[in-house]
């Protein structure tokens, strides 16, 4: 149990583009759900919290115009990468959270190349 | 903002001897902290948690974590590292530096080398 599944699991497109990474949790309804970027040979960075039915909450220095999330059902969540430049290429990483518990369940990430 | 400290970047262990992982954290009354581990191409995978009560944490694939409030540390240990062992490993602590509070905080990671 406790699945959570990303997808494309891998994209590049051309700068200027936008593009959409989703985030299902498959097995359980996720009130809230996360996501994080990971640089090469870098941690994790939590870039906001998506909860159901509302507006994501952003972190410190994460313009919230160029990525844009969506959490419009309980098993559902969208990060759009806006307008996409060769800086944004990175790995993204969902998370998804039952209501009332701590842990988190963690997607496989998703490899983004912006030529 | 809250902080997580693995001080060691890269640690090589024989197969077979014992592993310790260090993990700082900065700030909490009562944190909440986790240990994952990713492999080259997969999630991250929980190896264990620590929210309250015993503060030595008993995790999978042999591994336990030992929370010690007087040194804010939270050291992953394992007893006999196998192959398989060899990944990134990254200590985390509830609650994110912005409006996230309920996000994650993670440490840079610790890469593991298992020499034959």
């Amino acid at each position: 149990g406790a699945v959570v599944s990303q997808h494309p699991s891998r994209v590049i497109c051309k700068s200027g583009t936008s593009v959409k990474i989703e985030c299902r949790s498959l097995d359980f309804q996720a009130t809230t759900m996360f996501w994080y970027r990971q640089f090469p040979k870098k941690s994790l960075m939590l870039m906001a919290t998506s909860n159901e039915g509302s507006k994501a909450t952003y972190e410190q220095g994460v313009e919230k115009d160029k990525f844009l999330i969506n959490h419009a059902s309980l098993t559902l969540s969208t990060l759009t990468v806006t307008s996409a430049h060769p800086e944004d290429s990175s790995f993204y990483i969902c998370s998804a959270r039952v209501q009332g518990k701590n842990e988190q369940f963690f997607g496989p990430g998703t490899r983004l190349t912006v030529l | 903002a809250q902080s997580v400290t693995q001080p060691d970047i890269h640690i090589t262990v024989s197969e077979g001897a014992s592993l310790e992982l260090r993990c700082n954290y900065s700030y909490g009354a009562t944190p909440y902290l986790f240990w994952y581990v990713q492999s080259p191409g997969q999630g991250l995978q929980l190896l264990l948690k620590y929210f309250s009560g015993d503060t030595l944490v008993q995790g999978i694939k042999g591994f336990e974590a030992e929370f010690k409030r007087s040194q804010s540390s939270f050291n992953l240990r394992k007893p006999s590292v196998h192959w398989s062992d060899a990944a990134e490993y990254f200590c985390a602590q509830q609650g994110g530096s912005g409006g996230g509070a309920d996000g994650l905080t993670f440490g840079k990671g610790t890469h593991l080398i298992i020499q034959p």
